[in-house]
């Protein structure tokens, strides 16, 4: 066990449906960071957060937005999803807003868009 | 543009075998580099990691890297692989800033009895 929990662990849905995706962070860890890992595309940065404030953003489409409450857990919402958006989504975090600690990945919601 | 890239795709070796898997990086500055592996329908484990100093990095499970930065290259090794090593490696970077990781393509490593 990292310390990273996510859930669901596996998520099956239909095209043009909403999910939101929940990580919760190792204890300690301020910053949450959200990756995207497809056959086609690897592993792809999303989106970070650090204590609730966004601080960078990558290939995040428009349909997907994120957040971290006060109690620094992390959610993903995925909307209006197409069948390309089927892929395995981890979650990381970090103590600080730097990798200087290293990061911690959760395990991962395997997310099936049919 | 920053990236990491793992030019072996696949690789198979013989259980005790020597291993090395290969990792470049293009960055404007030395970044932090990371080596992680993945099991069959598991998350990221971090074997290494290499901030700075001491350019050979020992690691979990037996595993080291040696940062070379003429060669912007970041590979890791291990003197005699086991069975249970199969999995899927990723070299990763972030800059100074460590905003976020940029992984390298992975290279999956299979290992024959």
């Amino acid at each position: 066990d990292s310390g990273v929990t996510q859930t669901p662990k596996h998520l099956i849905t239909a095209t043009g449906q909403r999910v939101t995706l929940r990580c919760s962070p190792r204890s300690g860890d301020l910053s949450v960071y959200w990756y995207q890992q497809s056959l086609d595309q690897g592993l792809q940065f999303l989106i970070q957060y650090y204590n609730g404030e966004e601080r960078a953003k990558g290939n995040i489409l428009e349909r997907f937005s994120a957040q971290q409450f006060p109690d620094l857990h992390s959610e993903l919402n995925l909307s209006s999803l197409e069948l390309g958006d089927s892929a395995l989504y981890f979650c990381a975090s970090s103590v600080l807003g730097d990798g200087i600690y290293g990061y911690t990945f959760g395990s991962g919601t395997r997310l099936t868009v049919v | 543009a920053q990236s990491v890239t793992q030019p072996d795709i696949h690789i198979t070796v013989s259980e005790g075998a020597s291993l090395e898997l290969r990792c470049n990086y293009s960055y404007g500055a030395t970044p932090y580099l990371f080596w992680y592996v993945q099991s069959p329908g598991q998350g990221l484990q971090l074997l290494l990691k290499y901030f700075s100093g001491d350019t050979l990095v020992q690691g979990i499970k037996g595993f080291e890297a040696e940062f070379k930065r003429s060669q912007s290259s970041f590979n890791l090794r291990k003197p005699s692989v086991h069975w249970s090593d199969a999995a899927e490696y990723f070299c990763a970077a972030s800059n100074n800033a460590g905003n976020m990781l940029t992984f390298g393509g992975g290279t999956r490593l299979m290992v024959k009895p």
